[in-house]
């Protein structure tokens, strides 16, 4: 079962914010958010990831609306590397619930 | 370089055939997980290892099998090789009991021809 919806595509402009959205209207209490990239045919690269609370790293920013039924991954200067496919995730906390990967949103960075 | 090893990069192999592909984690994971990505179906998780035991399964072909060894290792063995096992195969690994993200190796492109 599809637990996230994501635009098939989207793009950006270099040097601007890249805002991609991701629905999770059915995501349980104890269920994270994660956000991973694949760039070509490399391995996804994990970006970030949350439970409630809004999240920042060197990467990018995630923010989770109040009633967790959406997310934001936002990469506040984006550049040309990070032309990729970007998949949104929600994964229970748990040693043995393996990553799901959907189809994701292939983000393009124009010059 | 992610710390997740993969071995070979590159396999052509004949249908019919059997080959292994090999993972090394990250030093201090003790889960690995295997996905395959084929054109038409995107990243498919396959199977979880923890500790040399088996703890998730996914949509994994019975003529596919993999293991984990006592080093933490990993190998996948694919036999009775068909065209439509051409893919990439990665490799995952991850501190399991942590809400924390899978690092990923840079994969083998396997072709069958």
């Amino acid at each position: 079962d599809a637990k996230t919806t994501q635009p098939p595509s989207m793009d950006c402009a270099e040097g601007r914010a890249a805002n991609l959205p991701c629905n999770h209207s059915t995501i349980s209490g104890n269920e994270y958010v994660y956000w991973y990239r694949q760039i070509h045919s490399q391995g996804p690269q994990y970006i970030i990831h949350g439970l409630k609370n809004n999240e920042t790293n060197e990467m990018a920013s995630l923010i989770i609306t109040e009633d967790r039924k959406s997310s934001t991954l936002i990469l506040p200067h984006a550049t040309l590397r990070d032309t990729a496919v970007y998949y949104c995730i929600v994964r229970a906390y748990s040693g043995n619930t393996p990553l799901v990967f959907g189809k994701g949103t292939r983000l393009s960075v124009i010059a | 370089d992610s710390g997740v090893t993969q071995t070979p990069k590159h396999l052509i192999t004949a249908t019919g055939q059997r080959v292994t592909l090999r993972c090394s984690p990250r030093s201090g994971d003790l889960s690995v997980y295997w996905y395959q990505q084929s054109l038409d179906q995107g990243l498919q998780f396959l199977i979880q290892y923890y500790n040399g035991e088996e703890r998730a399964k996914g949509n994994i072909l019975e003529r596919f099998s993999a293991q984990q060894f006592p080093d933490l290792h990993s190998e996948l063995n694919l036999s009775s090789l068909e065209l439509g096992d051409s893919a990439l195969y990665f490799c995952a690994s991850s501190v399991a009991g942590q809400a924390g993200g899978y690092t990923f190796g840079s994969g083998t492109r396997l072709t069958v021809v």
